[in-house]
């Protein structure tokens, strides 16, 4: 089945960027989508299409597609953006599938 | 606005079905281009996508559940929802759904159900 692989973690401090990748064979094929999902929430989108941004979501998250890898970045990282984060995508047969999550931590 | 609403039991035995409803306003299930999908979240565990309807009955399933899962429409009730047979403690998670925009993502999720499967 198809699988999207993430890191499990990323750390950086206030003010620095976040990078959180996404691979997966289909990516360069079908657009990837990106979740934040705080402690006991229901996730939020934040990226949709490889790097459209959803209205109401700050300027400072974008995205970025390139061959078989997706990017979410978070520039000038605030302690409110610590939360995990999900790359979704699709296969052409229009299963969806999402990746194992990244935790991002505001040191 | 749109929302959704999920609703259904908090505990099931093992092997009994799972029926859980999906109560949503601000659309219609008849607006092409649009669906409504099922994804679950064992505690502490990553997101897993579970089945999907559209608008024209079209229906998607986890490969690796679809032995096990229903999801079906009620349009005029503005209700969706999905079965799941032969229920295990593994299935223990928090349910959700959501809307699924003409751009083929989640763009709005319900609060989420939890579900606990124990004897």
């Amino acid at each position: 089945s198809y699988e999207l692989t993430q890191p499990p973690s990323v750390s950086v401090s206030p003010g620095q960027t976040a990078r959180i990748t996404c691979s997966g064979d289909a990516l360069p094929k079908q657009y990837a989508y990106w979740y934040q999902q705080k402690p006991g929430q229901a996730p939020v989108l934040v990226i949709y299409k490889d790097s459209e941004r959803p209205s109401g979501i700050p300027e400072r998250f974008s995205g970025s597609s390139s061959g078989t890898t997706v990017t979410l970045t978070i520039s000038g990282v605030q302690a409110e953006d610590e939360a995990d984060y999900y790359c979704q995508s699709a296969d052409s047969s229009g299963t969806y599938v999402f990746g194992g999550g990244t935790k991002l931590t505001v040191l | 606005q749109i929302t959704l609403k999920e609703s259904g039991p908090t505990l099931v035995k093992p092997t009994q079905t799972l029926t859980l409803t999906c109560t949503f306003s601000g659309f219609s299930l008849s607006t092409s281009g649009v669906g409504v999908g099922w994804i679950r979240q064992p505690p502490g565990k990553a997101l897993e996508w579970l089945a999907l309807i559209y608008w024209n009955d079209d229906k998607r399933y986890s490969p690796s559940l679809k032995s096990r899962l229903t999801i079906t429409k009620d349009t005029s009730k503005n209700q969706v929802v999905l079965t799941m047979t032969n229920m295990d403690p593994v299935d223990t998670a928090t349910y959700y759904c959501a809307h699924v925009s003409s751009s083929r993502n989640f763009d709005y999720w319900g609060q989420g159900t939890l579900v606990t499967v124990s004897s």
